[in-house]
């Protein structure tokens, strides 16, 4: 079972540099999420999509853009990388529509580094 | 708006010792709440999570949480713990949803608690 995968595992950036953070759920989930972990702040959200063909803002937008492909794919992405979002980037992604109560579903990280 | 407070941000205990990790939450509307647990270098996974009922929820492990409304709690507990859970625990609230608006599932997360278990 692949459940939610993540590419890249670990990337080094320079600062001004773009990339973009790839994730992918085969679970047939309408919600995904990008949320980044930084050491005693917990998982802040930066974007979501409810279902596919929407994405909204979450706590921590900025510097951030995301594109839902199609409904199993979730790209974030960082047009000019900063030092600042050094974090490690979980994408999560949900089976219910409006209601709260489903599980998440997490990949296993991608861990950035920008010099 | 939502807030999480784990109120511990370590917690190292003996194997076979009772542990509870505690998590207060803020709110002005009905919240779900949950525990997830995150192995080192891995993702995170449910524990357990409260959405009505009886407030007191069994998860995975051996692990239990209390939802104590009054007090706007939901701790986490095991009576005895073993090296493998050895891990940062993150308690979440999200909205719930007959108290309006859809937030569709976004969870506010607190800091997070590394339990260490030694031997």
């Amino acid at each position: 079972n692949a459940g939610v995968t993540q590419t890249p595992k670990f990337q080094v950036l320079k600062t001004g540099q773009s990339m973009t953070l790839q994730c992918a759920q085969d679970m047939n989930h309408n919600s995904m999420y990008w949320y980044r972990q930084d050491p005693g702040m917990g998982l802040r959200l930066i974007y979501y999509s409810a279902s596919e063909g929407t994405t909204d803002k979450g706590e921590v937008p900025n510097g951030y853009n995301v594109s839902r492909l199609n409904k199993r794919e979730f790209s974030l992405r960082l047009e000019s990388a900063a030092p600042s979002q050094t974090s490690v980037y979980f994408c999560a992604s949900r089976a219910g529509g409006g209601a709260n109560t489903g599980e998440l579903f997490f990949g296993e990280g991608s861990r950035l580094t920008v010099l | 708006a939502q807030s999480v407070t784990q109120l511990d941000s370590q917690v190292p205990v003996f194997e076979e010792a009772p542990v509870e990790l505690r998590c207060n939450y803020s709110s002005s509307v009905s919240v779900y709440l949950f525990w997830y647990v995150q192995y080192p270098n891995q993702g995170l996974q449910l524990l357990l999570k409260y959405l009505s009922g009886s407030t007191l929820v069994k998860g995975i492990n051996g692990f239990e949480a209390e939802f104590n409304k009054s007090q706007t709690s939901f701790h986490l507990r095991k009576p005895s713990v073993h090296i493998s859970d050895t891990a940062e625990y993150f308690c979440a609230v999200s909205v719930r949803s007959n108290a309006g608006g859809t937030s569709y599932g976004k969870l506010t997360f607190g800091q997070g608690t590394i339990l260490t278990v030694h031997p």
